[in-house]
């Protein structure tokens, strides 16, 4: 499979705690984007990064949030201390900036968050 | 502050219905617009619109963009029970030479009934 990858698919943890996700863009992609989902809404951005430089970071990314990509391939999403607010489906994307300006950004299947 | 709305929020039609599903925006910096399709997992790619008027087709599924009025529609002819799903509408921000982000609506939950 080429597409997208996440990992895990589902993750439940107890208020308060760390926890990291992982996301594996498709190989030629040097873009690549976090979103949050809550059940009704559609996906919120959180932060992007172009190969290893994190270029955006949204308001939505508190503090407790952190994301890298070191080596401009996969990148890690950690929640520090979580909240039950913080649960939700974790949405990776990537895209690929190359000549056209137009860059469709595809979706991984996601990683569930439940917080205790 | 940008935003995309999306109507209706829920629709529930029969199998070989024609259905509408509208997208209104206010993004600044608009670069596309690009509509997706979500079944109880990650959002499907359907279509990425960037010029008015141009109406892109894929089988049954047609949509078209007006930049003037900020609003898009997507059109679902012969629709069948496999067509239900969240079709979620989003406005990409330009940002230098690319998109960066995407502004999603909160989707059209669409039901087809057999």
């Amino acid at each position: 499979d080429t597409g997208v990858s996440q990992d895990p698919r589902h993750k439940i943890t107890k208020r308060g705690q760390n926890v990291t996700f992982r996301c594996d863009p498709i190989s030629e992609h040097n873009r690549l984007y976090w979103y949050r989902q809550t059940l009704g809404q559609g996906p919120e951005f959180l932060t992007y990064f172009q190969n290893e430089a994190q270029l955006e970071k949204s308001r939505l990314l508190s503090d407790r949030f952190s994301a890298e990509r070191p080596k401009g391939s996969f990148s890690t999403l950690e929640i520090q201390r979580t909240e039950q607010g913080d649960s939700a489906m974790y949405l990776c994307a990537s895209s690929q900036q190359g000549q056209g300006l137009y860059n469709e950004q595809f979706f991984g299947p996601g990683t569930r968050l439940t917080v205790l | 502050e940008d935003k995309v709305v999306q109507s209706p929020l829920s629709l529930v039609v029969h199998e070989g219905d024609t259905v509408t599903l509208n997208c209104s925006y206010e993004v600044t910096n608009f670069r596309s617009l690009l509509w997706y399709k979500q079944e109880k997992k990650a959002p499907t790619f359907l279509f990425m619109l960037t010029s008015s008027g141009i109406e892109k087709k894929s089988g049954r599924l047609s949509s078209i963009l007006d930049k003037k009025e900020l609003f898009s529609i997507l059109n679902i002819t012969a629709t069948q029970t496999g067509d239900s799903a969240v079709y979620l509408c989003a406005g990409a921000l330009r940002r230098g030479g690319a998109t960066n982000k995407l502004i999603f609506g909160t989707g059209t939950l669409l039901a087809v009934q057999p």
